[in-house]
């Protein structure tokens, strides 16, 4: 059981390249997220889908893309990376959730490290 | 701006004994809170949560305590292992995601380090 997997772990890219990171989930979950994590942070939620079909914003959208592909995949995109999105993405995917007695913890992939020059 | 905190960026324990991380939240809306460990090079990996119609919840060695008078979360790990040190974030869910899924507020994380 590979839960939420994440592909490249690593990528170095140059200002003003783009570049796609992969997520993809086996737990049949309802809603993914896309976060960043900076030295010393908290994650930062950048965008999210609730189910599959649908994307909105979170806190620090700007310079990103999304793309729900299917239930189980859900890509995030830098079309012009810059050198302050230097940072690690998390990828987490969750159940679905009706209300307060339905929440359910967000489960997490390991990460891509990206760095821009 | 509102958001989940911690008080001691660093823990260091000896190894047996009990480790407590404190973690204050400001949103008073908030009513559902997660506690995450994340190793070196890992993603953060889910312990225990609690609800808030909830005061205490345990889990195995470790146990939440939810004080929403003044808004407090504590993360209480019995026994502290070697294995045990890691960076913990708890997160608290401000939003419901139309209905479904949940958005988590992040802290900024406690580091844990068990001496032997």
């Amino acid at each position: 059981n590979a839960g939420v997997t994440q592909t490249p772990k690593f990528q170095v890219l140059k200002t003003g390249q783009s570049m796609t990171l992969q997520c993809a989930q086996d737990m049949n979950h309802n809603s993914m997220y896309w976060y960043r994590q900076d030295p010393g942070m908290g994650l930062r939620l950048i965008y999210y889908s609730a189910s599959e079909g649908t994307t909105d914003k979170g806190e620090v959208p700007n310079g990103y893309n999304v793309s729900r592909l299917n239930k189980r995949e859900f890509s995030l995109r830098l079309e012009s990376a810059a050198p302050s999105q230097t940072s690690v993405y998390f990828c987490a995917s969750s159940e679905f959730s009706l209300g307060t007695s339905h929440d359910q913890p967000q489960h997490f992939g390991d990460g891509t490290r990206l760095s821009i020059l | 701006g509102e958001s989940v905190g911690l008080h001691l960026p660093t823990l260091s324990v000896q190894e047996g004994d009990n480790s407590i991380i404190n973690c204050a939240y400001s949103n008073s809306a908030s009513d559902y809170f997660i506690w995450y460990k994340q190793e070196s090079g890992k993603g953060p990996q889910f312990i225990i949560d609690i609800r808030s119609n909830m005061d205490k919840r345990q889990g195995q060695r470790v146990t939440v305590l939810l004080n929403k008078t003044v808004k407090h979360l504590s993360l209480q790990i019995a026994a502290t292992q070697p294995g045990d040190s890691a960076v913990y974030f708890c997160a608290e869910n401000r939003g419901r995601v139309k209905a479904a899924g949940n958005k988590l507020t992040f802290g900024g994380g406690t580091r844990v380090l068990v001496k032997p």
